[in-house]
């Protein structure tokens, strides 16, 4: 069974634009959560999608933004790249309620 | 605001130690506890989880214990290995199943041969 694949693996973007990056769950999952990862902040969660709903939205500005396909794919979007955004983004994915998430390896955006 | 204090920031043991993580939470409203194991480049692997109904879970070399009443549960690895050598996390959630995941600072790893 395939993990949760997530494009791309590596991005660097100029400040001030914008990037969007994408998940694809482990087949059968429905929900979709992104977390970013830094050594300063360590792991923050994002936001999760269900049934192309967001479900819960963490503490994070207005410029990070998601949506979730029919098929459970997601993609998340960061508008007007700051410096501080620089780190890696976790997709993870479960099957519903209580039941485990399964994270990705991650997509490393560097933002210079 | 929501979090879980993990201790400590790094570890160090010979091969056949038994490493032990320790993590704090203040959120009562949390009912399931997962750890998580990360590689270099990697994403973060879950190792074993538990609900607050049970107080020890094992899974191989792994065993959670979970103290309800002092809000801490820690990680215990049993015969480790340098293939263990690994930054391990905690975390806490209260939605449903791993969604909402808040995570513990990380515990760095080292297990000499």
């Amino acid at each position: 069974k395939a993990g949760v694949t997530q494009t791309p693996r590596y991005l660097i973007k100029t400040r001030g634009q914008q990037v969007t990056l994408s998940c694809s769950p482990i087949s059968g999952h429905r929900s979709v959560s992104w977390y970013q990862q830094t050594p300063g902040q360590g792991l923050q969660f994002l936001f999760e999608y269900f049934s192309e709903t967001q479900r819960n939205k963490g503490n994070f500005p207005g410029r990070f933004s998601g949506r979730q396909f029919s098929n459970s794919r997601s993609e998340m979007n960061v508008s007007t790249l700051e410096l501080g955004d620089s780190a890696l983004y976790l997709c993870a994915s479960s099957f519903g309620s209580n039941t485990e998430a399964f994270f990705g390896q991650g997509t490393r955006l560097t933002v210079v | 605001q929501q979090q879980v204090k993990q201790s400590p920031q790094s570890l160090i043991v010979q091969k056949g130690g038994i490493p032990i993580i320790n993590c704090a939470y203040e959120n009562t409203a949390f009912d399931y506890f997962p750890w998580y194991q990360q590689f270099p480049g990697k994403g973060p692997a879950l190792l074993i989880a538990i609900r607050p109904d049970v107080s020890e879970k094992k899974e191989g070399r792994f065993t959670i214990s979970f103290n309800k009443s002092a809000k801490q549960f820690s990680l215990h690895i049993m015969d480790s290995q340098p293939g263990d050598s690994a930054t391990y996390f905690c975390a806490a959630s209260d939605g449903p199943s791993g969604s909402r995941l808040t995570f513990g600072e990380g515990t760095q790893l080292t297990v000499n041969p």
